[in-house]
């Protein structure tokens, strides 16, 4: 079955604790993204990849880091949580950067306390 | 820069009911628009896609339009079951770049 796959979906954190959330695609695509969403702000970019060792910061970076060494994975690392990245967190694929269609995750739930 | 407006942030009808939901954007110059349904705890599901030389997409219940000179676009779901019941968002590209801009969404709750 064609999916995006993220780890865990519930994670409750201490401030400054490193973690890793991983996604994972089995549909060959090549541009992933992950987005943030939190009330009243809607769905907002963190970073993208175009493929394999590219990517790129999105709308809201700051405190987060991604790598993209295989086609398939893209993990979004959080050296140093804090309480204002309590969110709920997506990672998405598309086939290419210009095709129409995304595939979505179905969410990681990180509290950071 | 693109903005995307979504009206009304919550809607609830009784079951049977046709609705609209209606998603502006200030950028008319978009490739496509994508409508997604977001069900609680869950991840978004693409509902209906529209590019931009298209005026409507169709999918069972669900009709999108788009008028790009006027930066709308709307979601008519007929006949509502307590099963459409969701977060209702709809996308368009960033111009110039592949990155998507969503709105807010719309609490969609249908009553059986």
């Amino acid at each position: 079955e064609a999916q995006v796959t993220q780890n865990p979906r519930y994670l409750i954190t201490v401030t400054g604790k490193k973690l890793t959330v991983t996604c994972s695609q089995n549909m060959n695509h090549e541009y992933m993204s992950w987005y943030r969403q939190d009330p009243g702000l809607g769905l907002r970019q963190i970073y993208y990849s175009m493929n394999v060792e590219v990517t790129d910061k999105g709308d809201v970076p700051e405190g987060y880091k991604v790598s993209r060494k295989e086609k398939r994975n893209f993990p979004l690392i959080l050296e140093s949580p804090s309480p204002n990245q309590t969110s709920l967190y997506f990672c998405a694929s598309r086939p290419k950067p210009d095709t129409l269609r995304a595939f979505f995750g179905q969410g990681t739930r990180l509290t950071v306390v | 820069k693109q903005e995307v407006t979504q009206i009304p942030a919550a809607l609830s009808v009784p079951e049977g009911e046709n609705l609209v939901l209606n998603c502006s954007f200030t950028d008319s110059a978009i490739y496509n628009l994508q409508w997604f349904r977001q069900d609680p705890g869950k991840g978004l599901t693409s509902l209906l896609l529209i590019q931009s030389s298209q005026r409507e997409q169709t999918s069972g219940r669900l009709n999108a339009s788009l008028d790009k000179s006027s930066g709308r676009s709307t979601l008519y779901i007929a006949a509502s079951q307590p099963g459409d019941s969701a977060t209702y968002l709809c996308a368009v590209p960033y111009s110039g770049t592949y990155k998507y801009i969503f709105g807010t969404g719309t609490r969609l709750k249908v009553l059986a």
